[in-house]
């Protein structure tokens, strides 16, 4: 069955740097596009950022834009999400998702979520 | 940048019908995707490319888009339905994925 864990969301002061990585298990890695999104607490859903199925292809929302970097490993079936510059607006629940289809497709599975804490 | 817009809340009798409302600019022209969000949970897909809907998921879930506002509608809710629910689309001008702010449904 496919399943997404997240690791490595733990708390950082402002300024940090995190990564953040996804294992992927349960489907052909390869074959699928990835995101990122996140979720303050009591707030809703924000994309982060895309990556194709090969890794060619990249996108940023505006907040991370510049910060952030989204890339894939398709041996170790795993994506990575590098933040630098971390604000405290940057707490959340970051979930990674697959994307069944091009970029505009729906996020058909999801993980559980890892929680960066961005305090002083 | 493209901006979706949910009504914070609905609320519905059981055995009701639920609509949640999803607004943009020419919405009818984008593929909708919808997810329900339970407490301390991960989202699930409850509606793809406006109408399509998952296994598992049961039919009383549909959704319609058209215009300027996309719809998702629960028929004879249920509790096990009180969730948040949000939308997304893709917004290919500025390549952007695009989240609602996101609908609590309360069942009464």
């Amino acid at each position: 069955q496919v399943q997404l864990v997240e690791s490595g969301g733990n708390l950082v002061k402002p300024g940090g740097s995190l990564r953040l990585s996804c294992a992927a298990s349960g489907f052909t890695f390869s074959h699928y596009s990835m995101s990122w999104i996140r979720q303050a607490p009591g707030k809703g859903l924000e994309w982060v950022s895309y990556v194709s199925s090969s890794g060619t292809t990249r996108y940023y929302g505006d907040s991370v834009k510049g910060r952030f970097t989204i890339s894939r490993d398709n041996a170790k079936n795993s994506i990575y999400l590098q933040m630098n510059s971390l604000r405290a607006d940057d707490t959340a629940v970051y979930y990674c998702a697959r994307v069944l289809g091009s970029v505009g497709a729906h996020n058909d599975f999801w993980g559980q979520g890892t929680l960066v804490t961005v305090s002083s | 940048s493209y901006v979706l817009t949910q009504p914070p809340s609905v609320s519905v009798a059981p055995g009701k019908t639920a609509r949640i409302t999803c607004g943009g600019n020419n919405i009818g022209s984008k593929s909708v995707h919808w997810y329900q969000q339970k407490p301390g949970q991960a989202p699930v897909v409850v509606i793809y490319y406006e109408s399509d809907r998952p296994s598992g998921i049961p039919e009383r879930f549909s959704g319609s888009n058209s215009g300027n506002t996309a719809t998702l509608t629960i028929s004879g809710v249920e509790a096990g339905d009180e969730a948040d629910y949000y939308c997304q689309v893709w917004d290919s001008y500025s390549d952007h994925v695009v989240f609602g702010g996101g609908t609590k449904l309360t069942v009464l």
